[in-house]
Order: C-alpha cells, then sequence, then structure tokens
C-alpha cells in the first residue's frame, strides 16, 4: 500500500520555467490538498479538493494552477516559477467529513534560480 | 478567520522524561479540533492525535496525549517517556470547519516546535 506518492522528489528550475507536481493516493479518499513549507515555518495550503470535480483555492494560490485528473491523482502546475516559490511542496489526502487526519506524499523540494 | 500559535521555537528534553509542547488557538466556530503532527529531519509528516471541542476528555494515543483547555484557548501535546527519536518539529493544525459542521479538513498549520531529545 503505497499511501501518497509524488513525484517528481527534487527539482531545480530557472525562473519563467513551468512545470507539474504530480501526486496520487490509493486510499481512496475524495479530499486532496497541496501544501508548501518554507524554512522554519508550518505548511500553508494552496489549493484543496473536498471531491471528484472540485477545486479551490487555499491560503496562497498565486502563481500555481491545479487539475484533479480524477479521484486519485492532484496536481499542481507552476505556469511561470519564480524564485520566491523556492519551497518543499507536500501533498496530501483525507476522508471528507468530520476531521480525518491527512496522510502526506513525502514532498517536492523545488529551487527556482 | 483561524489561528493557530506556536511560541516555543526549540524546546529540550533528556531522554524518558516528559515534555509540554504549546499550542493556542483563536477561532470563531463552535465546534472546532486540533491535530498535532510530527515532522522528523527526513521530512515526512507523520500524525500523531487528534481531538474535537465536543470530546469530554482528553485524547491519549500511547506516549501522546492531548492537554485541551478551552477557556485558555490552549491544546497542548504532552509526550511522556521522551526517546531519542522524539526528536523532530512538531505542528498543532486545526482544520476548517464549514457551517453545518461538514469540515473540508483543509487545515491551518502553527510554525511549528522543534523537539530535541538529549541522552
Amino acid at each position: 500500500n503505497a499511501g501518497v506518492t509524488q513525484t517528481p522528489k527534487f527539482q531545480v528550475l530557472k525562473t519563467g520555467q513551468s512545470m507539474t507536481l504530480q501526486c496520487a493516493q490509493d486510499m481512496n479518499h475524495n479530499s486532496m490538498y497541496w501544501y508548501r513549507q518554507d524554512p522554519g515555518m508550518g505548511l500553508r495550503l494552496i489549493y484543496y479538493s473536498a471531491s471528484e470535480g472540485t477545486t479551490d483555492k487555499g491560503e496562497v494560490p498565486n502563481g500555481y494552477n491545479v487539475s484533479r485528473l480524477n479521484k486519485r491523482e492532484f496536481s499542481l502546475r507552476l505556469e511561470s516559477a519564480a524564485p520566491s516559490q523556492t519551497s518543499v511542496y507536500f501533498c496530501a489526502s483525507s476522508q471528507t467529513g468530520v476531521p480525518y487526519e491527512q496522510y502526506f506524499g513525502p514532498g517536492t523540494r523545488l529551487t527556482v534560480t | 478567520a483561524q489561528k493557530i500559535t506556536q511560541t516555543q521555537p526549540g524546546m529540550f528534553v533528556q531522554e524518558k522524561e516528559a515534555v509540554t509542547l504549546d499550542c493556542t488557538y483563536d477561532t470563531s466556530d463552535q465546534s472546532y479540533g486540533l491535530f498535532w503532527y510530527k515532522q522528523p529531519s527526513s521530512g515526512e509528516m507523520i500524525f500523531l492525535i487528534y481531538q474535537g471541542s465536543y470530546d469530554e476528555q482528553n485524547a491519549t494515543e500511547g506516549r501522546y496525549s492531548l492537554n485541551f483547555q478551552k477557556a485558555r484557548k490552549s491544546a497542548n501535546l504532552v509526550i511522556s517517556a521522551s526517546q531519542l527519536g522524539d526528536s523532530a518539529m512538531y505542528f498543532c493544525a486545526m482544520p476548517y470547519w464549514r457551517a453545518g459542521g461538514t469540515s473540508y479538513g483543509k487545515l491551518t498549520f502553527g510554525q511549528g516546535t522543534i523537539l530535541t531529545v538529549h541522552p
């Protein structure tokens, strides 16, 4: 049982380049999330998807887009990367409803130069 | 809007002793809850414990317990009998509750506390 998987694990981009972070879960969860974690800080929500076919903005959505491809997969796209987007990105999933714990992927460490 | 504050950037504890990590919150919701997560140096996020404001007794999970004091708006994590493997960053987080009691589940995190366990 893989849980939540993310690819890639590491990425270096130049300013202005684009890329897509992939996330998949095999726990049949309805809800999926993308967070970023900057040094010395807690995680901040970028986008979330309460169920297949729906997405909504979180606390820090600017510069990002998401796609809930199906129930399993939720991708995060940076259209034109900026140095301020250097961060560690976590994908998570959970059941929907009464607060269930979120299961996190291993993270993607992104550096934008 | 809800806010989570962890005022201890770093804490030190001797192996086998207990330690309390502080978390205070601010929310206008009548029902709410608090999660605690652990992040070791390897980077993954590990769920430790959860308690809802409607729970009458403090939650416990093995060596972890939650000291929930609603009047003080605090939900502190107590780790008993600390082990070297407890050295990590610890985050307190609050889920968003939509009106009507159904939570989207999205989390607001505190800044975290780095715990170091000394042998």
